[in-house]
């Protein structure tokens, strides 16, 4: 079972920019394995952002990009708002198998 | 609108087993790869199974419930289901349907709570 990896928390100001990544043990993350991000507050269910690395879902504010960067699927977000503080999970697709990263808990501070 | 409404959570003892259900709204239900995904308590998100649009077609578990856990659909009724047997303490989560599991997953249910304990 390959171990997807995300930074455990990082903190950013209001109205800055932020980007959380999500490495494969595997090797470098690429577009096949399709990466996947969502973002969960506390109490509530996960909501999907971002899809196939970089397509937007219909609901995903303009600030949220994904890409692929230095060999690992990143989410970036720009002009950070108060309610972007959540955790962050990724997601990546290994053939049959799916695995989460271990979720960024992102601080607006 | 698309909804989608787990129930069938519950504590349940160590060992024994449990039915969940999905009742799924608002899109056409059999077009869709449908997934469960779990989050023990505190923790982060695991994928459990997946099922492609037919039930006799792809399906997917998880290592940690392969053997235990079936998933099945009835396009009929709009429902997923996972029929979870020899419940583990370690099984405990909130479990989540949702929408894909080919290349992405986009709508969740709110989910519902599992609780393996004597």
């Amino acid at each position: 079972q390959p171990v997807v990896t995300q930074e455990p928390s990082l903190t950013v100001s209001p109205g800055g920019t932020v980007t959380l990544t999500c490495a494969s043990s595997i090797g470098a993350v690429t577009s096949g394995y399709f990466s996947n991000w969502f973002q969960q507050k506390p109490g509530q269910a996960p909501r999907a952002l971002i899809y196939t690395t970089s397509n937007k879902h219909s609901w995903t504010p303009a600030r949220f990009s994904g890409s692929l960067l230095g060999g690992k699927a990143a989410l970036t977000l720009s002009g950070v708002q108060p309610e972007d503080e959540a955790d962050y999970y990724c997601l990546l697709y290994y053939g049959g198998t799916r695995v989460f990263g271990g979720g960024t808990k992102l601080t607006v501070l | 609108q698309v909804q989608l409404v787990e129930s069938g959570g519950g504590l349940v003892k160590p060992g024994g087993s449990l039915r969940l259900s999905c009742a799924a709204s608002g899109f056409t239900f059999s077009d869709y790869y449908m997934s469960w995904i779990r989050q023990a308590p505190g923790k982060g998100l695991e994928w459990v199974a997946y099922v492609s649009t037919t039930t006799d077609s792809i399906i997917y578990y998880a290592d940690s419930v392969k053997g235990r856990f079936t998933i099945s659909r009835d396009n009929a009724k709009n429902s997923l289901y996972l029929q979870m047997n020899s419940l583990r303490a370690e099984d405990t989560a909130v479990y989540y349907c949702a929408r894909g599991g080919l290349r992405w997953v986009d709508f969740w249910g709110q989910g519902t709570l599992v609780t393996v304990s004597s």
